[in-house]
């Protein structure tokens, strides 16, 4: 049974540049949400696709989007990159999107110079 | 709005000692409350987890936490620590089935060091 996947594993970007990081949900799994963790704190919630739709964001500005496709994965696009984007991307999936529990992958590692 | 607070960033422990990390909650429902542990440079692998029912829950390696309402907490414990249970601890709250969606919201995470 393959858990949640995430490519790639490690990313180096510049300032000002555009950034996809995907995710590939447990099987069976309907529900993808996006999480960043930066240095030494805890994980911050970014968003929640579910039917392709975004159903829940958290205090994220514009500059970060996603899609779903119809097979449930899902993109997390981050526009005009900060330094302060660099940290570890996670993505969680759930059978559900009301409170279900989340699986995590292994997460994306980006870094902003 | 939900917060959750873990008040030690470190805890070193002795092989074989107990441990208990610490969590508090702030909800207005009832929640749904998660343990987290985290690896360096990995995922988070879910421990155990509340939604309802009896108030001690057990999960995977060894663990158990206990939800107590009328405290806002939800302390994770185990009695015997081995070293490979050195990694990072998160304690998490959810909506749950409210309407609230999926959103997860952490605490700092509490950094466990265990000597041999």
């Amino acid at each position: 049974d393959a858990g949640v996947t995430q490519s790639p594993t490690h990313l180096i970007k510049t300032r000002g540049q555009q950034v996809t990081l995907r995710c590939s949900p447990k099987s069976g799994h309907d529900t993808v949400s996006w999480y960043q963790q930066a240095l030494g704190q805890g994980p911050q919630f970014i968003f929640q696709y579910y039917e392709e739709e975004e159903r829940q964001r958290g205090n994220f500005p514009d500059r970060f989007s996603g899609h779903q496709f119809p097979n449930y994965s899902s993109e997390l696009n981050v526009n005009a990159l900060l330094l302060g984007d660099s940290a570890l991307y996670l993505c969680a999936s759930s059978l559900g999107h009301q409170g279900e529990t989340q699986y995590f992958g292994p997460g994306t590692r980006l870094l902003v110079l | 709005a939900q917060s959750v607070t873990q008040p030690d960033i470190h805890i070193t422990v002795s092989e074989g000692a107990s441990l208990e990390l610490r969590c508090n909650y702030s909800y207005g429902a009832t929640p749904y409350l998660f343990w987290y542990v985290q690896s360096p440079g990995q995922g988070l692998q879910l421990l155990l987890k509340y939604f309802s029912g009896d108030t001690l829950v057990q999960g995977i390696k060894g663990f158990e936490a206990e939800f107590k309402r009328s405290q806002s907490s939800f302390n994770l414990r185990k009695p015997s620590v081995h070293w490979s249970d050195a990694a990072e601890y998160f304690c998490a709250v959810g909506a749950g089935l409210t309407g609230g969606g999926n959103k997860l919201t952490f605490g700092t995470g509490t950094q466990l060091k265990v000597e041999l």
